[in-house]
């Protein structure tokens, strides 16, 4: 499968503590993406890499947030001190630059919920 | 503030007609659209986009239209089958920017 990847796909955390996603996106793909999806919602903008340089932020990226993407291939987003408000969906997604428009593809998501 | 909106939570076609769903936009740099389909327990899947300088854009079943006047854009499937049922979302970026701006999805039920 040569797909965006996501690992895990739920995950169950208790307020306060600690978590950490990890996305692979398409080998060839020099862009990634994450974004949130909250229930009845489409998916959010977080934040967007390009190689291993962070190049955009959201405002939804809170100080509890941080995200890398240390060799230009996979990426990881954590969460610190996780609140009930943090649970939903994180969306990966990478496009490859230069091709037209650069539609992002999309993994499978990892459903956090924080109780 | 929400710059993409999909109007219409659901929508129920039969078999073998046309399904039409609507997007509209409020942001006026926007100048690429996107459509992605998704079904559960998966990410959304790209399905077919359009540039602002172009008014359509058809790839087999799927049609997508742009009325940059009004704002507005539409997914054309025709005909529609059982598969197509899923959630679909509309989708916006703006002119040199990289991110994407979802509306919040219409689910599409076609009845066999």
């Amino acid at each position: 499968d040569t797909g965006v990847s996501q690992d895990p796909r739920h995950k169950i955390t208790k307020r306060g503590q600690n978590v950490t996603f990890r996305c692979d996106p398409i080998s060839e793909h020099n862009r990634l993406y994450w974004y949130r999806q909250t229930l009845g919602q489409g998916p959010e903008f977080l934040t967007y890499f390009q190689n291993e340089a962070q190049l955009e932020k959201s405002r939804l990226l809170s100080d509890r947030f941080s995200a890398e993407r240390p060799k230009g291939s996979f990426s990881t987003l954590e969460i610190q001190r996780t609140e009930q408000g943090d649970s939903a969906m994180y969306l990966c997604a990478s496009s490859l630059m230069g091709t037209s428009y650069n539609e992002q593809f999309f993994g499978p998501g990892t459903r956090l919920t924080v109780l | 503030d929400q710059q993409v909106k999909q109007n219409s939570p659901s929508l129920s076609v039969q078999e073998g007609r046309i399904s039409i769903l609507n997007c509209d936009y409020t942001n006026s740099m926007f100048d690429y659209f996107l459509w992605y389909k998704k079904y559960p327990a998966e990410g959304p899947t790209f399905l077919i986009s359009i540039s602002s300088i172009k008014d359509k854009n058809e790839d087999g079943r799927f049609t997508v239209f742009l009325n940059k006047s009004a704002k507005h854009l539409s997914l054309h499937i025709v005909p529609s089958q059982p598969g197509d049922s899923a959630v679909y979302f509309c989708a916006a970026r703006k002119s040199g920017a990289n991110n994407l701006f979802f509306g919040t999805g219409t689910r599409l039920t076609v009845i066999p």
